[in-house]
């Protein structure tokens, strides 16, 4: 499976679009990026998914670049509850191999 | 429809007992997953069951174990529990060849 690299912890501030950048420079043929959002004491809450290109849903978009070895999750216009840890995934977890490999994540603090 | 749920939501106990916990996954749900939460490790991936039977295996040792049911409920059992056990235990489910886990709030287990 592909290990991840995201930013620590990033900071923002409401109204403003946030963008966190994963790299996965092994990622493999079938593998999918995915992300995830995680507030305290809860469970991940998936965000979006990929192979290539951009994907758009309501709440975000992911854009991929033609090599596959980085992803960008795009919030707009983010507001205080978007304060969350941002999981990068990659892998064939759709498949029979549903090993989620979660990596250290991104803190985002959105401060007024 | 209802989501994952966990019980116990809270539990406490000493060192070299046992403990069991307890998922109900999605309605129609039938792949259940289990992950290890630490502040030092992050989100680790335990187990996953599908139809009664385990299909992959984290690096955990034997004393983390796990059984699912007929009707997909799931259990995690801990044995000779140690202070490092403590964490936030997740149970995650989703539909057959479904890429989205859905999280349920989790186990907080306090080992003392």
């Amino acid at each position: 499976l592909a290990k991840t690299t995201q930013p620590i912890s990033m900071d923002s501030y409401e109204g403003q679009e946030v963008n966190i950048t994963c790299s996965h420079n092994n990622i493999a043929t079938n593998d999918y990026i995915t992300w995830y959002q995680q507030f305290p004491s809860q469970g991940p809450r998936f965000i979006i998914q990929g192979y290539k290109t951009k994907v758009t849903n309501e709440v975000a978009s992911l854009f991929i670049p033609a090599d596959r070895k980085s992803s960008t999750l795009s919030l707009p216009r983010v507001s205080l509850s978007d304060t969350a840890v941002y999981y990068c995934l990659v892998g064939d977890n759709g498949g029979a191999t549903n090993k989620l490999i979660f990596g250290t994540g991104t803190l985002l603090a959105v401060q007024p | 429809k209802a989501g994952v749920t966990q019980t116990p939501r809270y539990l406490i106990k000493t060192r070299g007992q046992q403990v069991t916990l307890s998922c109900s996954p999605i309605s129609g749900h039938r792949s259940v997953s289990w992950y290890q939460q630490t502040p030092g490790q992050g989100l680790q991936f335990l187990f996953e069951y599908f139809s009664e039977t385990q299909r992959n295996k984290g690096n955990f040792p034997g004393r983390f174990s796990g059984r699912q049911f007929s009707n997909s409920r799931s259990e995690m059992n801990v044995s000779t529990l140690e202070l490092g056990d403590s964490a936030l235990y997740l149970c995650a489910s989703r539909v057959e060849g479904g890429y989205e886990q859905y999280f349920g709030p989790g186990t907080r287990l306090t080992v003392t």
